[in-house]
């Protein structure tokens, strides 16, 4: 069965720093995802990234994929207020369009 | 743009009654999906759909069922709702074969039973 755990599930930071959220998942998967959700709102697709090595930017936000490991991460520089939101991953599920999401981690950005 | 309405922001019904949740896609998507939030849990696949009258089970198919007539809409029915329902339910939709296709996502409707 596939998992996807993201850690951490909460994170607080102050504007300007950097952090890492980490996405891991326990089967093989090729295609993996990174959405964000605003309070109150839908999920908004950041990255899709589908191979080994890949890397995505945009903005203050990187993201990378590593399928060996299983593992990709979401790295923030120099957080800004408008970043708080919660962030989601999810990994395609053999292939089918059927995504597995992590569980979320809820990013606060404060002055 | 894609866009995926969901008829109702805000619901509230009752222990026992047959709720229906519809979604509409406007981009001729052929997958359709039902997901429900739960704090804590994520997003969790309820049912999904990847043409007209075909559907296939999620992770959490029990006590939901879904219709698709046609493919632009995409219906989840609570047979006989229950207070353990009580969530964010959030429908999505994607173009297949392409696999690098993300999902797009309606806003979302609560639904509380009581």
């Amino acid at each position: 069965e596939l998992k996807v755990e993201q850690n951490p599930l909460f994170l607080s930071m102050q504007e300007g720093k950097n952090y890492t959220i980490y996405c891991n998942y326990s089967t093989t998967s090729d295609r993996l995802y990174w959405y964000r959700q605003d309070p109150g709102k839908s999920l908004e697709s950041l990255f899709v990234l589908l191979s080994n090595g890949a890397v995505k930017q945009e903005g203050r936000l990187m993201a990378s994929l590593d399928t060996k490991a299983r593992l990709s991460t979401l790295h923030i520089t120099a957080a800004v207020h408008d970043l708080s939101a919660t962030y989601f991953c999810a990994v395609d599920k053999g292939n089918t369009d059927k995504l597995i999401f992590g569980t979320g981690t809820r990013l606060q950005v404060f002055p | 743009d894609v866009k995926v309405t969901q008829s109702s922001r805000y619901l509230v019904k009752r222990t026992g009654e047959k709720v229906f949740l519809e979604c509409v896609q406007d981009m001729d998507h052929e997958n359709m999906f039902w997901y429900r939030q739960d704090p804590g849990l994520g997003l969790r696949l309820i049912y999904f759909s990847y043409d007209v009258k075909m559907k296939e089970k999620g992770d959490i198919p029990e006590g939901y069922s879904v219709s698709r007539e046609k493919k632009e809409r995409f219906s989840l029915i609570l047979e006989s709702a229950s207070t353990n329902q009580t969530s964010m339910y959030l429908c999505a939709s994607s173009l297949i074969p392409q696999w690098n296709e993300k999902l797009f996502f309606g806003s979302g409707t609560q639904l509380s039973v009581l």
